[in-house]
């Protein structure tokens, strides 16, 4: 009955190379988002999609490319990945309205070597 | 520059006391305030939120305050637990769908 699941778990890759993470939810809302945290445990925001349509995009690199097949799905494919991606990647939902509340994944912990 | 800052990396107290956490901003005028748990390796849990026209929220043992004339808002756990242990997270909302998040404060709660 996971509410916002995220494949796969673990991922170590070396630098150079493209890798994707997948985020399903089934709980029906219609924004996802992607954040990234860091070894200082900031978490902070790189995309959101309402709708499959991109709404936020804060300062990425554009190496990092969100897709929304449909409302339930947001992926990340990162190229080219750097040292400096290492992070934890979490993907989230949230229901429609101002306020509401963000529902997390458990994160993708990426090592890039 | 916008910053959202969490009083202390990590904080520890006795079992049964209350913890009182903080979270102040600068350069933000946010419409809500939210309060997460994170515990390791998983994602933040949302547990309040409160709006800028409210003084204080309460749910069981959290209370949230918040006060826009400080940019700051408090939580409190009150008879705290070894279970309450993890980081909170305090996020701030500003514009639709668009939040941001404090340092956390890793609490630990000490038998």
């Amino acid at each position: 009955d996971t509410a916002v699941s995220q494949t796969p778990k673990y991922l170590v890759t070396q630098m150079g190379n493209d890798k994707s993470i997948k985020c399903e939810q089934n709980l029906g809302h219609d924004t996802m988002y992607w954040y990234k945290q860091d070894s200082k445990k900031f978490l902070k925001i790189m995309f959101s999609y309402n709708n499959k349509e991109l709404i936020i995009n804060e300062t990425v690199p554009n190496r990092f490319s969100p897709k929304s097949p449909d409302k339930a799905h947001l992926n990340l494919h990162i190229n080219s990945l750097e040292l400096g991606d290492s992070a934890v990647y979490f993907c989230a939902s949230s229901p429609p309205g101002y306020n509401s509340p963000l529902h997390f994944g458990n994160g993708t912990r990426l090592t890039v070597t | 520059s916008q910053k959202i800052e969490q009083n202390s990396e990590a904080l520890n107290i006795q079992e049964g006391k209350t913890a009182t956490l903080t979270c102040n901003y600068t350069n933000y005028s946010p419409a809500y305030l939210q309060w997460y748990r994170q515990d390791p390796g998983r994602g933040p849990v949302f547990l309040l939120l409160i709006r800028e026209n409210e003084k204080e929220k309460r749910k069981e043992r959290l209370k949230v305050t918040f006060d826009t004339t400080l940019k700051q808002s408090l939580f409190h756990i009150t008879a705290s637990q070894p279970a309450d242990s993890a980081t909170y997270l305090c996020a701030l909302q500003t514009g639709a769908n668009n939040l941001f998040f404090g340092t956390g404060t890793r609490l630990t709660v000490i038998p």
